[in-house]
């Protein structure tokens, strides 16, 4: 089975501040994972996805995650926050890149993430 | 670039009335799946479809929830009857190629869902 641990459901930072969002995960095989966000009353967007490939992943909006393997983290990072950057984050893992093998997304609880001016 | 499209958008219903979500898929997506979300939660997989077929409803309460995808295209999944514990968004997606070139899930708007 797998699952996914987001540590803080709310993280508030200023605006040009460094912003952290934690993710661990557990998973019998080699896991595929991925960070989407959400706005209110909207669907969720992919922000990155990690896959095997390279440990640093860079997705949209200057968003960034590091694969760790011994630590079981995926760690979503981006340098400096902007105001639009206000929404709900969710982490989460699969045990296929999605679509064949049954791809089911296993996600975490999610982290809220407030900007302050 | 194209969406997946629900509706509708918002729902609200009385406790032990029939309701029913529609979902269309971005086009030539195979897989699509139908997620629960919990206000202050994560999705939860409710049912996957590969084209017609179920192939994972493992977490679908299906005294209550049914889905079907008749044609292999669109989408619905219904709840009979409705209960308070329903409340939530239900989201839609389907797997392909995204522009970066790799695979994706990629999610509808959801509906909200509001059971009184």
């Amino acid at each position: 089975a797998q699952s996914v641990t987001q540590l803080g459901s709310h993280v508030s930072v200023s605006e040009g501040a460094l912003v952290l969002l934690r993710c661990n995960y557990s998973s019998s095989v080699p896991p595929y994972l991925f960070w989407y966000v959400q706005y209110p009353n909207q669907g969720l967007q992919l922000l990155l996805k990690y896959t095997s490939a390279a440990t640093l992943v860079k997705g949209i909006n200057g968003f960034e995650a590091e694969f760790k393997k011994s630590e079981t983290s995926f760690h979503l990072t981006k340098p400096s926050a902007h105001m639009s950057d206000a929404a709900e984050y969710f982490c989460a893992v699969s045990d296929s890149a999605g679509g064949t093998s049954y791809g089911k997304l296993t996600f975490g609880q999610g982290t809220i993430l407030t900007v302050h001016p | 670039e194209a969406e997946v499209a629900q509706s509708p958008r918002y729902k609200i219903t009385e406790k032990s009335q029939a309701v029913a979500f529609w979902c269309d898929p971005i086009s030539g997506h195979a897989t699509l799946y139908w997620y629960r979300q919990i206000l202050g939660q994560g999705p939860e997989l409710l049912v996957q479809f590969q084209d017609e077929s179920v192939v994972d409803d493992s977490q679908l309460p299906k005294d209550r929830f049914s889905a079907e995808r008749l044609k292999g295209v669109d989408s619905t999944l219904k709840i009979q009857p409705a209960e308070l514990g329903d409340s939530a968004m239900y989201l839609c997606a389907s797997w392909g190629a995204g522009t970066s070139g790799y695979n994706e899930q990629f999610f509808g708007p959801g509906t909200r869902l509001t059971v009184l």
